[in-house]
């Protein structure tokens, strides 16, 4: 049963990169790892995908090791408005055995002034 | 607006009352998800779907509850018989593509369900 551990919360101030890694270690062979960010009261929103090694986008990086067992979210320069909660997800199996995105409890990131 | 809908916003009923929940996806998305979502979880998945059929149900998905997708297009939760447990932030989520879990899902804005 594919599971992601992250940490519940993380500080940190205006400027500064934040590394938010997420553990994954029984990853599927054919699954990607895709973080989203979700602010109170509105529904997650998709910030990055990755297979392997390095992917960036304009918001984000995704770092994965080649045994793809963790990833790293990085987030360049944070600002007071990425306050939110970052979840890492990969598939998950269902009783039918077809595999379903699941969410785990997500990382609470809190940008202080 | 052409980002995933879902109506109500805000439902607030009595237990015992039946609730239903209309999500209209992103269109030609052929993928639908249901997620239940409470104070300070993670969502929850509930169910799928692949055009109009029903793929996949999580045990969280008692009898109370049922979701159909009629032509593949827009999607009803419905929950029966409501109970104070089943207050919750319930999120529709879209996506296209081949049917895989590496596509980008978007989500709607929810309908927080209250019962009282």
């Amino acid at each position: 049963l594919a599971k992601t551990t992250q940490p519940i919360s993380m500080d940190s101030y205006e400027g500064q990169e934040v590394n938010i890694t997420c553990s994954h270690n029984n990853i599927a062979t054919n699954d990607y790892i895709t973080w989203y960010q979700q602010f109170p009261s509105q529904g997650p929103r998709f910030i990055i995908q990755g297979y392997k090694t390095k992917v960036t986008n304009e918001v984000a990086s995704l770092f994965i090791p080649a045994d793809r067992k963790s990833s790293t979210l990085s987030l360049p320069r944070v600002s007071l408005s990425d306050t939110a909660v970052y979840y890492c997800l990969v598939g998950d199996i269902m009783d039918t055995g077809r595999r379903a995105l699941t969410f785990g409890s997500g990382t609470r990131l809190q940008v202080q002034p | 607006d052409t980002g995933v809908s879902q109506d109500p916003r805000h439902k607030i009923t009595k237990r015992g009352q039946n609730v239903t929940f209309r999500c209209d996806p992103i269109s030609e998305h052929n993928r639908l998800y249901w997620y239940r979502q409470t104070l300070g979880q993670g969502p929850e998945f509930l169910t799928y779907f692949q055009n109009e059929a029903q793929l996949e149900k999580s045990r969280l998905l008692s009898d109370r509850f049922s979701a159909e997708r009629p032509k593949g297009s827009f999607s009803t939760l419905e929950i029966q018989r409501t109970e104070q447990g089943d207050s919750a932030m319930y999120l529709c989520a879209s996506s296209s593509g081949t049917p895989s879990l590496n596509t980008e899902a978007f989500f709607g804005q929810g309908t927080r369900l209250t019962v009282v």
